[in-house]
C-alpha cells in the first residue's frame, strides 16, 4: 500500500515571493513521484516528475521538486511565484507494479498581489 | 499529440436520466482511467481499463457502467444517479513503459456532471 500526504491545505504567498508545497509519501517499494497542477473548473496538468535518476526535477515554467528518499518527501518549490500560480496543486505517487497514481489531499497555493 | 479529450464539458441529469460520458486519446495508451473529483478533494479513482480490458473497479456503484469499445475510446454510462454523484469526472490515459520506465498519465479537462 501506498499514501501521501499534503499537509498545507492552503499557502497564502505574496507575488514575487519564494513558496515550498510539502509532500511526504509512504511506500514498501520503490516509488514515482508527481506533481498535478489544477486551475479553476479545468483537469489536471502533469508539472513535475521523478522516475529515476536526477534527484532535483525542473518544470518550464519555474518549478522544481527534489526527491529525498531518507525523508520520504518530495517537495515543491518556486523562488519567485505570480498571481497566475494561483491553483491546486497534487502531489501524487505510483510504484512499479502500479496501475494508477494515489493523490494527496492538495494544497491550495493563493498568490496575492 | 498529448491530448485526452473529455465530451461533454457540463452535464445536468436528472435522477431518471441515462447519459454517457466520452473520453478519446491518439496517444496509442492502452491504460484509461476513470476518477472522480468531489469539490476541493483529489480525484478518487473509479476504473482501470488495461488494453481495452477491465482491470480494477473500486467498488464503484452499478449505477456508473465503463465501456472501452477500442484503444481509443472510453465511455462511462451513467443511469439512475443520485445528487451526490455531482462531481467533476476525469480521465486519464498512459503509456506502456518506455524502456522499461513507467510513463506518465495524461488526463483530460473533465465533464462537470449535476445531478438534479
Amino acid at each position: 500500500a501506498q499514501s501521501v500526504t499534503q499537509l498545507d491545505s492552503q499557502v497564502p504567498v505574496f507575488e514575487e515571493a519564494p513558496v515550498e508545497l510539502r509532500c511526504n509519501y509512504s511506500s514498501s517499494v520503490s516509488v514515482y513521484l508527481f506533481w498535478y497542477v489544477q486551475y479553476p473548473n479545468q483537469g489536471l496538468q502533469l508539472l513535475l516528475k521523478y522516475l529515476s535518476g536526477s534527484t532535483l526535477v525542473e518544470s518550464i515554467n519555474g518549478f522544481e521538486a527534489e526527491f529525498n528518499k531518507s525523508q520520504t518527501s518530495f517537495h515543491l518549490r518556486k523562488p519567485s511565484v505570480h498571481i497566475s500560480d494561483t491553483a491546486e496543486y497534487f502531489c501524487a505517487v505510483t510504484n512499479r507494479v502500479g496501475r494508477a497514481l494515489t493523490f494527496g489531499s492538495g494544497t491550495r497555493l493563493q498568490v496575492q498581489p | 499529440d498529448t491530448e485526452v479529450t473529455q465530451t461533454p464539458k457540463h452535464l445536468v441529469m436528472g435522477m431518471t436520466n441515462k447519459k454517457s460520458l466520452k473520453c478519446e486519446q491518439h496517444m496509442g495508451h492502452r491504460a484509461m482511467y476513470w476518477y472522480k473529483q468531489k469539490a476541493k478533494k483529489p480525484p478518487e479513482l473509479m476504473f482501470v481499463y488495461s488494453y481495452e480490458k477491465l482491470s480494477i473497479n473500486e467498488s464503484v456503484p452499478s449505477r456508473f457502467s465503463p465501456e472501452c469499445p477500442n484503444s481509443s475510446l472510453l465511455n462511462l454510462h451513467l443511469h439512475a444517479l443520485q445528487p451526490e454523484d455531482s462531481a467533476l469526472y476525469l480521465c486519464a490515459s498512459r503509456g506502456d513503459r518506455d524502456r522499461g520506465r513507467y510513463t506518465e498519465a495524461f488526463f483530460g479537462q473533465g465533464t462537470r456532471l449535476t445531478v438534479v
